[in-house]
């Protein structure tokens, strides 16, 4: 079975620093798709970005980068040059071939993410 | 362009009433999905439509549950009898081909459902 862990419930950063959020999974699928979406308190999920399991390089997308490394399964991501307006809820995400399917995405309980001034 | 629109944005029931979560998909999408975000807990796939396929209701709780998608683009989430556990934020998403990995799927706003 497909399982996302996200190990830090709440984060926080100062603004203009770096931030990198965990997640690690587990799956037997030989071929998976990995996601993040941030949740501001509006309640809305945002697709930041995206990483195919057999992708040679890691996604970036603006400041945000993912850290894919596949033999310890985690895909941690990025934040670079952290602004007030990143303080939200971050979820990681799978989905896969065999466990389920791509018509479902398996979610991490997600981190809270501070920025300070 | 408009992105996916759910409503009521919040619904507040009796325990015991059916109630109806309606979502409308970004036009030309063909996957839809419905998702549950209980308090405190991450997103709970309930059921995915892709195209004039059958639905997969793999991630319906209850057979209280049911959701229905008409000519390919509202769906509708039907709670029967509803319970104080089934209160949650409803989330609909759509997606522009769900047989493709890549394509990320863009949600809407979400239904809060409080059941008292």
């Amino acid at each position: 079975a497909q399982k996302i862990t996200q190990t830090q419930p709440g984060m926080f950063v100062q603004e203009k620093e770096a931030v990198t959020l965990d997640c690690t999974y587990d799956t037997s699928d030989p071929s998976y798709g990995l996601f993040w979406y941030k949740q501001p308190s509006s309640g809305e999920m945002i697709f930041l970005i995206y990483q195919g399991s057999y992708d040679q390089q890691n996604a970036t997308e603006g400041r945000y980068s993912l850290n894919f490394q596949k033999a310890r399964k985690s895909a941690n991501l990025v934040i670079s040059a952290s602004q007030l307006g990143d303080s939200a809820m971050y979820f990681c995400a799978m989905r896969g071939v065999l466990s389920g399917g791509y018509n479902k995405l398996i979610f991490g309980a997600g981190t809270r993410l501070a920025v300070h001034p | 362009g408009a992105g996916v629109s759910q409503s009521p944005s919040n619904k507040v029931t009796e325990k015991g009433k059916d109630v109806e979560l309606r979502c409308d998909p970004i036009s030309g999408h063909t996957a839809l999905y419905w998702y549950r975000q209980s308090l405190g807990q991450g997103l709970e796939f309930l059921i995915y439509f892709q195209g004039n396929s059958a639905p997969d209701k793999s991630g319906l709780p209850s057979d209280r549950f049911s959701a229905e998608r008409t000519g390919g683009s509202v769906s509708t989430l039907t709670i029967q009898r509803t319970q104080q556990e089934d209160s949650a934020v409803y989330l609909c998403a759509s997606s522009a081909d769900g047989l493709a990995g890549y394509n990320e799927q863009f949600f809407g706003p979400g239904t809060r459902l409080t059941v008292l």
